[in-house]
């Protein structure tokens, strides 16, 4: 099973600032890794697929990158609303997908 | 505008059973791989089960082979999931998801989940 960790745990920062966040898989996934948004008592919201593809409707400042074990999701410049829960999840290696435990982004 | 709807949720005994539906529209449910996934009250994500477009292939978490069995109908645009053998670690929201195809198991469209709450 391939295991997926994210850092931070939790991140703060203040609208305007960058965000990024980390994860980390044990073993190469190549390019099979997504992100998603979580906002308290909604369903997740997928925003990046096969590491830098941009979902139908996802703003221009999400971005994706990396490949093999490394990947990061960047927020250019943060608006109130993307103040949520992040989760990775990978489908190279499959069953099981796994998603990582998340990074909480916190307004600062 | 696609939409997925999850019913059946609720309280039950552990030992006990339980069957989620998931109504879809919006799209051409019989084009798409689907599945549930679930979580734990403030805990990650964590996938539980996804089915081929036929129904002809079927993929488990280790955790709940041989209790739950994912279905689907395509003639109803509805996706199931029959849990059985609940226990507390089973206590979660249900997702169902859709599933672009088989080379892209990513969960591009949720329902908006449903509360499985196994307890005495």
């Amino acid at each position: 099973e391939i295991v997926l960790t994210q850092s931070p745990a939790t991140l703060s920062l203040s609208p305007g600032e960058r965000a990024t966040l980390s994860c980390r898989a044990s073993q190469s996934v190549s390019s099979y890794l997504a992100w998603y948004q979580q906002k308290p008592g909604q369903a997740p919201r997928l925003l990046i697929y096969d590491a830098s593809n941009r979902a139908t409707g996802i703003p221009a400042r999400f971005s994706g990158s990396g490949s093999g074990t490394d990947f990061t999701l960047t927020i250019s410049s943060l608006e109130p609303e993307d103040f949520a829960v992040y989760y990775c999840q990978q489908r190279s290696i499959w069953p099981p997908i796994t998603f990582g435990p998340g990074t909480r982004l916190d307004i600062k | 505008e696609v939409q997925l709807v999850e019913s059946g949720g609720g309280l039950v005994q552990p030992g006990g059973s339980l069957r989620l539906s998931c109504a879809a529209s919006g799209f051409t449910f019989s084009n798409y791989w689907m599945g549930w996934v679930r979580q734990a009250p403030g805990k990650g994500l964590e996938w539980v089960a996804n089915i081929k477009e036929d129904g002809s292939d079927k993929y488990y978490v280790d955790s709940v082979k041989g209790r739950f069995t994912i279905s689907r109908d395509n003639a109803k645009n509805s996706l199931y999931l029959q849990m059985n053998s609940l226990g507390a670690e089973d206590t979660a929201v249900y997702y169902c998801a859709r599933v672009p195809d088989s080379a892209n198991i990513w969960f591009d469209r949720w329902g908006q989940g449903i509360q499985v709450t196994v307890s005495s």
